[in-house]
């Protein structure tokens, strides 16, 4: 199985600042890597698909990058709404695996 | 709007059966697989597998092999999964979510709650 390993597991930040989350996977993955934001008691939301791909509806702040085994998403400009846990997954491979993930708070 | 709706919470038993239902809605339901996503209590993501409602075929995690069961209804378009021989350590809610082939699971169903407890 391919491995994710996220950090930071937790961070606080201020309103405005620029935030990023790093993924490596335990094996090269090319592109095939989604990031996902969650809020308490909600679902899973994609953020982030195929690297640095926006889906629809998510804020230009957000943006994802890397290649191979390296990724990262960055938050440009912290929001409050932003408050969440954040999980990467890989899916070049089955089965499909998370990173541990990252909860973000604001300072 | 592509909708995914789950079944309500369940409390059960050790070593009882569970069978959770995702209604899809939406979209064409055979155009995309439908996964399944646990989360313990405080814990992470852990992708279970996936079902194809096309051919029906499935892709199981090999820790859930033996216990899982996913099936599909493509006249009502939903989606199964059954866990057997339940544990206190699988009280989590579970997930279905839609994935294109070779894409992300881009729309989530609400979570079923499943309690496992005596």
């Amino acid at each position: 199985d391919i491995q994710m390993t996220q950090s930071p597991s937790s961070l606080s930040a201020s309103v405005g600042d620029r935030v990023t989350v790093t993924c490596q996977a335990s094996q090269d993955i090319t592109e095939y890597i989604n990031w996902y934001q969650q809020k308490p008691g909600q679902a899973p939301r994609l953020l982030i698909y195929d690297t640095s791909n926006l889906e629809t509806g998510v804020p230009s702040r957000f943006s994802g990058r890397g290649s191979g085994t390296d990724f990262s998403l960055t938050i440009s400009s912290l929001q409050p709404e932003d408050i969440a846990t954040y999980y990467c997954q890989q899916y070049d491979d089955l089965p499909l695996t998370f990173g541990g993930g990252t909860r973000v708070e604001i300072k | 709007q592509v909708q995914l709706v789950q079944s309500g919470a369940e409390v059960k038993k050790p070593g009882a059966s569970v069978k959770v239902s995702c209604e899809a809605s939406g979209y064409t339901f055979t155009v995309y697989y439908i996964h399944w996503v646990r989360q313990a209590p405080g814990q992470g993501l852990e992708w279970m597998g996936r079902i194809n409602p096309t051919s029906g075929g499935s892709n199981l995690a090999q820790k859930f092999q033996g216990r899982v069961t996913v099936t599909r209804d493509t006249s009502t378009t939903t989606a199964y999964m059954e866990l057997s021989s339940l544990r206190s350590d699988d009280t989590a809610v579970y997930y279905c979510a839609r994935g294109a082939v070779g894409g992300p699971t881009d729309y989530w169903g609400q979570g079923t709650l499943v309690t496992v407890s005596s």
